[in-house]
């Protein structure tokens, strides 16, 4: 079956735009989760998503960062004003029965945010 | 707080097996995962642990003291496609997987 898709692969744009990155989750998958990755360390948690709602956006850096999930599937991850530091390797992942033993994190491809 | 160590990089020989450490402190714990992730890629799942003790999968097997707050991940007969990122990954009550900075493994003929 299809796994996670994120859309675009690869996005550079100029400090001071705004960006929308996308997730499209597998399948049946109720929890949706966006991590940034920066180089040589591992992903950091920025929002998890149950259904519709945002269960833990404890990681979420500033109010420049927003995500959205308006029908339980596709996620949108917002940046607004990006930043130089804000470039990283965004990373979304799914999961299918959140907050039990072993619900494993599928995850997407990344988009590779550059901001210039 | 939330602290997760295991070695920067490693190297081994192929063929040969090679032991990854981890170390964790975190708020709430509901088992640990580790996860592959070559170079420009995703992270993908290897194994998961909750209760004290070895699981075996094929090459690889992972181990888990709870009480010590330490898992060990273990490769056996190293091939080249294994040179990766490893990442130790405790499973918080939160329903929220914290992933230490990973371990860069590379294998040598």
């Amino acid at each position: 079956g299809a796994g996670v898709s994120q859309t675009p692969s690869n996005k550079v744009t100029e400090k001071g735009k705004y960006v929308e990155l996308r997730c499209d989750p597998i399948s049946g998958h109720t929890a949706l989760y966006w991590y940034r990755q920066s180089l040589g360390q591992g992903p950091e948690f920025l929002i998890y998503f149950q259904g519709t709602g945002a269960a833990d956006d404890s990681g979420l850096p500033n109010d420049r960062f927003f995500a959205v999930r308006p029908e339980g599937s596709v996620s949108t991850l917002k940046i607004q004003r990006t930043e130089r530091g804000d470039s990283a390797v965004y990373l979304c992942a799914s999961s299918r029965n959140p907050g039990t033993s072993g619900d494993t994190q599928y995850f997407g491809p990344g988009t590779r945010l550059t901001v210039l | 707080g939330q602290n997760i160590d295991q070695p920067t990089e490693m190297t081994a020989t192929e063929g040969a097996i090679v032991q990854i450490n981890c170390t964790y402190q975190t708020s709430g714990f509901n088992g640990l995962f580790w996860y592959q992730q070559h170079a420009g890629e995703a992270p993908t799942f290897l194994s998961y642990n909750v209760l004290d003790g070895l699981e075996e999968k094929g090459r690889f097997s992972s181990f888990l003291s709870r009480s010590k707050g330490y898992s060990y991940l273990l490769l056996k007969e190293l091939q080249m496609k294994d040179s990766a990122s490893y990442l130790c990954a405790p499973y918080s009550s939160a329903s929220k997987i914290i992933f230490g900075s990973g371990t860069r493994l590379s294998i040598r003929p």
